[in-house]
């Protein structure tokens, strides 16, 4: 039963566009939430986090949103640049200490 | 930043030969390390936790005796695929958790792809 959910695993968005990537999860004692950025071949880059405690962190050109009612977090990119192409996975912490992760979503940005 | 260096990067081995991981905490001290697996296009799934001087935690369906972990020193965890075979063939990353840091502490390693022949 996989408890954080990427259900698109690719976008492609215009340069200087918005790029919304989108995460669900079902269990409600995570407590934090973490986007990772990731090449091929290569490990997982932190990006950003939220509490759950919060709704809204921002970083630069990167921005997440959490809604706890419905257990949903995303990720916005604004504006997009072509380096931000990569494979970006959310993660949730769980008991002692785990990272849950989802499948990842491909983004595209085309110059 | 926190660095965390992870050898080899890639490796090919023949099946029935063990295959040893190294994971280095460079500038900090890691009392906790997670060896992940990744299939293609799959997520990073969480094989066992290890705490520097005690035996490593495996999660529900992770063969111990296959995958031996070692978390002998702070900065130092090792993952040994033992009598490897093809389906062992996988992306293999590690991560240290710095202690105090909540949000920023978990660094990854680059990864070992490991293929067996």
């Amino acid at each position: 039963d996989q408890q954080v959910k990427q259900n698109s695993p690719s976008l492609s968005v215009q340069e200087g566009r918005i790029s919304i990537l989108n995460c669900d999860y079902t269990n409600s004692m995570f407590d934090y939430f973490l986007w990772y950025k990731k090449y091929p071949a290569e490990g997982p880059t932190f990006l950003i986090s939220i509490s759950s405690i919060k709704d809204k962190n921002e970083d630069g050109r990167f921005t997440v949103f959490l809604n706890k009612s419905a257990k949903h977090l995303s990720l916005h990119i604004v504006p997009s640049q072509p380096g931000d192409s990569a494979v970006y996975f959310c993660a949730a912490r769980g008991g002692s200490e785990k990272l849950v992760f989802g499948k990842g979503t491909k983004l595209t940005v085309n110059p | 930043g926190a660095v965390v260096s992870q050898h080899p990067s890639r490796v090919i081995c023949k099946s029935g030969t063990s295959v040893k991981i190294e994971c280095r905490s460079l500038d900090f001290q890691a009392t906790t390390m997670f060896w992940y697996r990744q299939f293609p296009k799959q997520s990073l799934m969480l094989m066992a936790t290890s705490n520097e001087g005690s035996k490593a935690t495996y999660e529900q369906g992770v063969e111990k005796d296959k995958f031996l972990i070692n978390h002998a020193s702070l900065t130092l965890s090792t993952l040994t695929v033992t009598s490897a075979h093809p389906e062992d063939s996988s992306f293999y990353i590690c991560s240290a958790r710095r202690e105090g840091r909540l949000l920023y502490g978990y660094t990854f390693g680059s990864g070992t792809r490991l293929t067996v022949v």
